[in-house]
């Protein structure tokens, strides 16, 4: 079983910043599939990336993925306030399809 | 655009199955390319992969719930649905019903708003 773990817990920052969010696995997640969502408060997630760097339909290019094997991140750029949210890894390279624990991002 | 609508009784009491059904609107559930699918996420918690079903009904679910868990779908109305037996409070959770490709490995695209169900008696 794949384990993901996020860190930070919470990270914080201006609007215009840049913010890098980490998602280690366990084990090496092959084919980099590994996916990242957004959850605000009440909502849904919402898919943001998937095969580690492929946008889904809809998400911003100041929205990024990066990274293989065990070390992906997530990166968003020119942070608006409306990117406040809870973010999400999750793997599907072998069943059960884990999700990380997430990471808080807080814009100020 | 496609919506997915969970339904269900939001109180479940401990021993019993609990039973969802989600709702497809503005797409046929009839398609060969996409799994039908359920996750949750329990209080203060993150995320956790439930199991999925495609047209033909065949499934696959996460492992730690196989023995309780039962997916199914009926095409002709065009919605799936879960049940999980024995439950627990620990099954106390927002379910959300959601949808996967078959080729592109299963990551959620679009998601339903979510059903919160407690477990108490």
């Amino acid at each position: 079983e794949i384990v993901l773990t996020q860190s930070p817990g919470t990270l914080s920052f201006s609007p215009g910043e840049r913010a890098t969010l980490s998602c280690r696995a366990s084990q090496s997640v092959s084919g980099n599939y590994l996916a990242w969502y957004q959850q605000k408060p009440g909502q849904a997630p919402r898919l943001l990336i998937y095969g580690a760097s492929s946008r889904a339909t809809g998400i911003p290019d100041r929205i990024s993925g990066s990274g293989s094997g065990t070390d992906f991140t997530l990166t968003i750029s020119r942070l608006e306030p409306e990117d406040s949210a809870v973010y999400f890894c999750q793997q599907y390279a072998g069943s059960p399809y884990n999700f990380g624990q997430g990471t808080k991002l807080e814009i100020k | 655009q496609l919506q997915l609508q969970e339904s269900g009784p939001g109180l479940v009491k401990p021993s019993e199955t609990l039973s969802l059904t989600c709702t497809v609107s503005g797409d046929s559930i009839d398609s060969r390319s996409y799994y039908w699918a359920w996750v949750r996420q329990r209080p203060g918690t993150g995320l956790e992969y439930i199991g999925s079903i495609l047209y033909s009904g065949s499934t696959y679910y996460n492992p730690s719930l196989k023995s309780r868990v039962t997916i199914s779908i009926d095409t002709s109305n065009n919605h799936f649905s879960l049940k999980l037996s024995s439950v627990t409070a620990a099954d106390t959770a927002i379910y959300f019903c959601a949808r996967h490709g078959v080729a592109r490995g299963v990551h959620f695209d679009y998601w339903g708003q979510g059903t919160l169900v407690t477990v108490s008696s």
